[in-house]
């Protein structure tokens, strides 16, 4: 089972650019979530999905979209990529009892 | 507004010794905490949770209590493994928020645990 997958694992990319980060999960969870960590600032919701068809903002949601087309998957955009995106992202699902399962992140650089 | 707050942002023990990582939250909506452990390069592990209708969770060398009328929060790590060395997270969700799938997690920002031998 390899539960969250998260590609890339890391990326340079050149402001203005425009850049999808991809999240697939096979637990068969409802919710999945999308977060930012920054050093000192902790983990912040980006945005989130309840369920397959619905998503909804998070706090930081400036900058980035979501789309849940099905159960599995949960990419997020960046429709034109600013240095301040420069983050570890990472994208997690949770279970019914409310615990959530993060992949192993993707690291962004924006030049 | 952080709603949940690890005041400490590291913790230096020695291998052995309890470590204890204090949690603080302002919403007193929060019914459900849980803890979660990183190493760098990896996404966070769940740790360990607990209710608010118990004050305490132990699972093996990690015990969470739950101080509801101090909306404080506290885990203990006895004993100390250098392999505990890790930035631990404090989470917290609202009742309201749940719903049939469990709603979003508010999080600290974090304390780096460092055991030392």
């Amino acid at each position: 089972i390899a539960g969250i997958t998260q590609a890339p694992t890391s990326q340079i990319l050149a402001a203005g650019r425009r850049m999808t980060l991809r999240c697939t999960q096979d637990m068969r969870h409802n919710a999945m979530y999308w977060y930012r960590q920054d050093l000192g600032l902790g983990l912040r919701l980006i945005h989130y999905s309840n369920t397959a068809g619905t998503t909804g903002k998070g706090e930081v949601p400036d900058g980035y979209s979501v789309s849940r087309a099905n159960t599995d998957d949960f990419p997020l955009t960046l429709a034109s990529a600013v240095p301040s995106q420069t983050s570890v992202y990472f994208c997690a699902s949770s279970d019914e009892l409310g615990r959530q399962y993060f992949g192993p992140g993707t690291r962004l650089t924006v030049l | 507004d952080q709603q949940v707050k690890q005041n400490s942002p590291s913790l230096s023990v020695q291998e052995g010794r309890i470590s204890i990582l204090n949690c603080d939250y302002t919403n007193s909506m929060f019914d459900y905490f849980l803890w979660y452990k990183k190493y760098p390069a990896e996404g966070p592990t769940f740790l360990i949770s607990i209710s608010s209708i118990k004050d305490k969770n132990e699972d093996g060398r990690f015990t969470v209590f739950l101080n509801k009328s101090a909306k404080h929060l506290s885990l203990h790590i006895v004993p100390s493994q250098p392999g505990d060395s890790a930035v631990y997270f404090c989470a917290a969700t609202p009742s309201f928020d749940r719903g049939s799938t469990l709603g979003r997690l508010y999080f600290g920002r974090g304390t780096q645990l460092t055991v030392w031998p």
